[in-house]
C-alpha cells in the first residue's frame, strides 16, 4: 500500500507558485521522498527526491518538515505544461520500487 | 537510445489471444521495472527485475502473466489467454538500482 497522502486534486492560476502537499507520517530513517508527475498518455516523469534536507532543481522545490511527516512539492512558476497529476512516494532508498498511490491532479489555469 | 522505449505504443487484442510486449530500457540500468495502469488510476506494480533475475513478481495479478529478461537488458510482458480486465496501459521503467526510475511512454492493451 502507498505509504503517502495526498489531496486528490489542486488549481493554482498560471504565473503562480503551485505548492502541493504531502503526508507520510510513518516515514522510516532509511526512506526518500520522491515526487513524480504523469500528463495525459505519458509514462510517469521524475521530479525530485530528498531525504532530510529541502532540495532544489531546474523543476521544482522539495521542502520536508523537521520530522519528516510531510513535505511539499512547490512548482515556482507554473505553466499550463504542467497541469497533470502528481505522485508523492516514499520508497527504501535500496530498492527504488515505486508504489503509486493515487496522486494530486494539479490543474493549472490561464 | 537516450530513453527507455516500448513497443508496441497501442495493441487490440481478441480476448483469448496471448501478447508479448516489449520493453527496451536505458543502456546499463541494472533494475526493470513493469506497471500496470488502468484508467483514472495510478500505476500498479507488476514485477521487478535486476539484471537477468526476477526479485519480486508479487504485483502479477494471475498466472496468464508472465515477464522475463534473459540477457539483463531488454524485457518482455507475455500476457497469455487475454481477458478484458487487461486492457490497461502497461508501462515499463528502468533505473541504476538507486535513486529514482525512468519510464517509457507505456503500452496501451485494449482486449475486445
Amino acid at each position: 500500500d502507498a505509504k503517502t497522502t495526498q489531496p486528490p486534486s489542486m488549481d493554482c492560476a498560471e504565473g503562480r507558485a503551485a505548492n502541493l502537499p504531502c503526508n507520510h507520517s510513518t516515514i522510516s530513517g532509511n526512506e526518500y521522498v520522491y515526487w513524480y508527475r504523469q500528463i495525459h498518455s505519458q509514462g510517469p516523469q521524475y521530479i525530485i527526491h530528498g531525504l532530510k534536507n529541502n532540495e532544489t532543481n531546474e523543476m521544482a522545490s522539495l521542502i520536508i518538515t523537521e520530522d519528516r511527516k510531510s513535505s511539499t512539492l512547490i512548482l515556482p512558476h507554473a505553466t499550463l505544461r504542467d497541469t497533470a497529476v502528481y505522485y508523492c512516494i516514499v520508497i527504501d532508498y535500496n530498492t527504488d520500487k515505486l508504489i503509486f498511490g493515487t496522486g494530486t491532479r494539479l490543474q493549472v489555469f490561464p | 537510445g537516450a530513453g527507455v522505449s516500448q513497443s508496441p505504443r497501442y495493441k487490440v487484442a481478441k480476448r483469448g489471444q496471448d501478447v508479448a510486449l516489449r520493453c527496451d530500457p536505458i543502456s546499463g540500468h541494472v533494475s526493470l521495472f513493469w506497471y500496470q495502469q488502468a484508467l483514472g488510476q495510478g500505476p500498479e506494480f507488476l514485477t521487478y527485475f535486476q539484471n537477468e533475475a526476477q526479485l519480486d513478481k508479487s504485483g502479477l495479478p494471475s498466472d496468464r502473466f508472465f515477464a522475463e529478461r534473459p540477457e539483463g537488458s531488454v524485457s518482455t510482458l507475455k500476457i497469455q489467454r487475454t481477458q478484458q480486465e487487461d486492457s490497461a496501459v502497461y508501462l515499463c521503467a528502468s533505473s541504476l538500482g538507486v535513486g529514482g526510475a525512468f519510464f517509457g511512454q507505456g503500452t496501451r492493451l485494449t482486449v475486445v
